[in-house]
């Protein structure tokens, strides 16, 4: 199964800030590597498709990069609403597997 | 809007079954890949089975395989996860997840719609 590694693990910040989570997979999964972003209590929601694309509806704060085994999530602009815990997450092989989740915190 | 509905969860005993359903409404259940995902309260997402709109492809975590068994009826819009000889490390909330394609393949799956969630205990 396909590792993926995410960091930081949780991390605090304030609004208004730019932040970035990494996520590394264990072996080369192209572009493959979506990100999602949970609320307490709530369901995920889907943010990024193919390392870089914008789920619609999701505002362009919120930014995808990378390819192969390292990529990144990038939150330029923090609003109150994004203090939630992200996940990346590869279809690039079943079984599907997901990061072990960042807590994003206010500072 | 898309929905998807989960029922079903509740507490069980270990070595006993039990079977989530899920409900589709605000798209067309029959055109697209399901799957369900399942979180240990507090903890991280695992990904437990997928199934194509025509249930030709089917797919399963090697922690289930053999004791799930994922179906859908596409004329009542609903997806099932038949849950056999269940263990306490099986508790969870289950999602129900629908994918943005039709096919079970995973270079195609992205899970775009979630549903609230059916938590499951098994316990003694």
């Amino acid at each position: 199964d396909i590792k993926l590694t995410q960091s930081p693990s949780s991390l605090s910040a304030s609004v208004g800030d730019r932040v970035t989570i990494t996520c590394r997979a264990s072996q080369n999964i192209n572009s493959y590597l979506n990100w999602f972003q949970q609320k307490p209590g709530k369901a995920p929601t889907f943010l990024i498709y193919g390392a870089s694309g914008l789920q619609s509806g999701v505002p362009s704060r919120f930014s995808g990069s990378g390819s192969g085994t390292d990529f990144t999530l990038t939150i330029t602009g923090l609003q109150s609403e994004d203090f939630a815990t992200y996940f990346c997450q590869q279809n690039f092989i079943i079984p599907i597997t997901f990061g072990q989740g960042t807590r994003l915190e206010i500072k | 809007e898309v929905q998807l509905v989960e029922s079903g969860g509740g507490f069980v005993q270990p070595g006993r079954s039990l079977r989530l359903s899920c409900e589709g409404y605000g798209f067309t259940f029959a055109e697209f890949a399901m799957h369900w995902v399942r979180q240990v309260p507090g903890k991280g997402l695992e990904w437990v089975s997928g199934i194509s709109w025509n249930s030709a492809g089917i797919g399963y975590a090697d922690s289930v395989k053999g004791r799930f068994t994922v179906s859908r009826d596409n004329a009542k819009g609903s997806l099932y996860l038949h849950m056999s000889s269940l263990t306490p490390e099986d508790t969870a909330v289950y999602y129900c997840v629908k994918d943005s394609s039709p096919v079970f393949i995973a270079v195609t799956a992205s899970l775009d719609f979630w549903g609230q969630g059916s938590l499951v205990t098994v316990s003694s």
